[in-house]
Order: structure tokens, then C-alpha cells, then sequence
């Protein structure tokens, strides 16, 4: 079953720091973009940042600098490094994988149950 | 970054009806349009891509059309499960930007 779980999330201090965790199964971690995706309490959807197949990464401005997205193909396991936290970054974090790799981007077909960062 | 407008915000309607919702872009997204169901307390789920595509699993009575930077989400009868908000995304032009949301409310 193709499947992505996050972990990593928990209640932290403004200014601290945190990484998140998804571990994927049924496909490799590597082989699509992947994703992050975050939605502040009753609020919509916000990316956050992609990695591509090849490695290449991208930001949302209100993260840039402060997040860092990587993997580890033999884990294949997807990371959100998160620092200098701030309260407006308290949101639940998804995962999620691009249908493709097909430019100039693809919809996110497949998506972690999220994982809750309070930045308190 | 491209901005994406949906209207309604929200909605009320019945078992049955047609039910349509929009979404602008603030600049052409070339048909690199999304369509996203989420149920309170749940992730998101695709519903459709490149506009108009279906994705695997997803019921006939969801479909989308639309260009340039106009769209559509359109449910031809609306179902119990079908309440829940949609967010339609463009995957153009990063950074990739999601609309405000539309719920979809029982009357």
C-alpha cells in the first residue's frame, strides 16, 4: 500500500527548533516530488516547500531560510528541518507526493494524516 | 505569486443538488489546476488534476473544466459524504498556491 506517515511534531518554544519525519511506503521516497504542506488552526492549505527528484529545492517565502527540506532514499524517509521557530508556524504538517515528475509541477495525489507543530 | 480566488467561501445545499464552485487565478496557470475534498480532522484528498482529469477512485459525479485563469469544480448530485471544504491549487508557478476554501454545509 502506498502510504506516507509524519511524525516529529509536538509543543516547542518560540526560536526553537524541530524536524520532521515522513517515512513513505509502497513507492520511493525519491522516484516523485515530494512535498510539504501546512494548515494553521481553521485556516486553508499552505505549502511549504518541494523537493524534486533530482534534488533541487524550493521554499515558500514565509519559511525560506529558517526550513529545510531533505530525504534519505535509504530510509526512504522525506525530513522538514524547522528553526527559529515562530508562533504563526503552528499549524498541522503534511506530507504529501506529487503525482510526477512532469513539469512544470503535478496535484498532490497522495498525503500523510499530518502531524501538529504549537509553537508556544 | 500567483493568487487563487474561490467563490463561494461557503455554500449550503441539499442531497441532489448541483453544486458549482469557482476559482480565479491572478494570472493564467496554463490548466495546472487541482481539486482538493478535505473532511474535518483529515487530509486533504485529490480529487481532480490537470483540471479536468479525474483521479483514480474518485466518484463521475465530480468534474472540472475551465482555462486560461477561470475554473470550475462542478458535483452534478450532491452526496452525504460530499460536505466537507475544497481547495482548488495551482501547480504552475511556484510557490504553489492553494484557494481560501469553499465549504460545502447541509441545508
Amino acid at each position: 500500500e502506498v502510504q506516507l506517515v509524519e511524525s516529529g511534531g509536538g509543543l516547542i518554544h518560540p526560536g526553537g527548533s524541530l524536524r520532521l519525519s515522513c517515512a513513505a511506503s509502497g513507492f520511493a521516497v525519491n522516484s516523485n516530488y515530494m512535498n510539504w504542506v501546512r494548515q494553521a488552526p481553521g485556516m486553508g492549505l499552505e505549502w511549504v516547500s518541494v523537493i524534486y527528484s533530482g534534488g533541487d529545492t524550493y521554499y515558500a517565502d514565509s519559511v525560506k531560510g529558517r526550513f529545510s527540506i531533505s530525504r534519505d532514499n535509504s530510509k526512504n524517509t522525506l525530513y522538514l528541518q524547522m528553526k527559529s521557530l515562530r508562533a504563526e508556524d503552528t499549524a498541522v504538517y503534511y506530507c504529501a507526493r506529487a503525482l510526477s515528475n512532469g513539469w512544470p509541477g503535478d496535484a498532490f495525489d497522495i498525503w500523510g494524516q499530518g502531524t501538529v507543530v504549537t509553537v508556544s | 505569486d500567483i493568487q487563487m480566488t474561490q467563490s463561494p467561501s461557503s455554500l449550503s445545499a441539499s442531497v441532489g443538488d448541483r453544486v458549482t464552485i469557482t476559482c480565479r487565478a491572478s494570472q493564467g496557470i496554463v490548466n495546472f489546476l487541482a481539486w482538493y475534498q478535505q473532511r474535518p480532522g483529515k487530509a486533504p484528498r485529490l480529487l481532480l488534476y490537470t483540471t479536468s482529469r479525474l483521479e483514480s477512485g474518485v466518484p463521475s459525479r465530480f468534474s472540472g473544466s475551465g482555462s486560461g485563469t477561470d475554473y470550475t469544480l462542478t458535483i452534478s448530485s450532491l452526496q452525504p459524504e460530499d460536505f466537507a471544504t475544497y481547495y482548488c491549487q495551482q501547480y504552475y508557478i511556484t510557490p504553489w498556491t492553494f484557494g481560501q476554501g469553499t465549504k460545502v454545509e447541509i441545508k
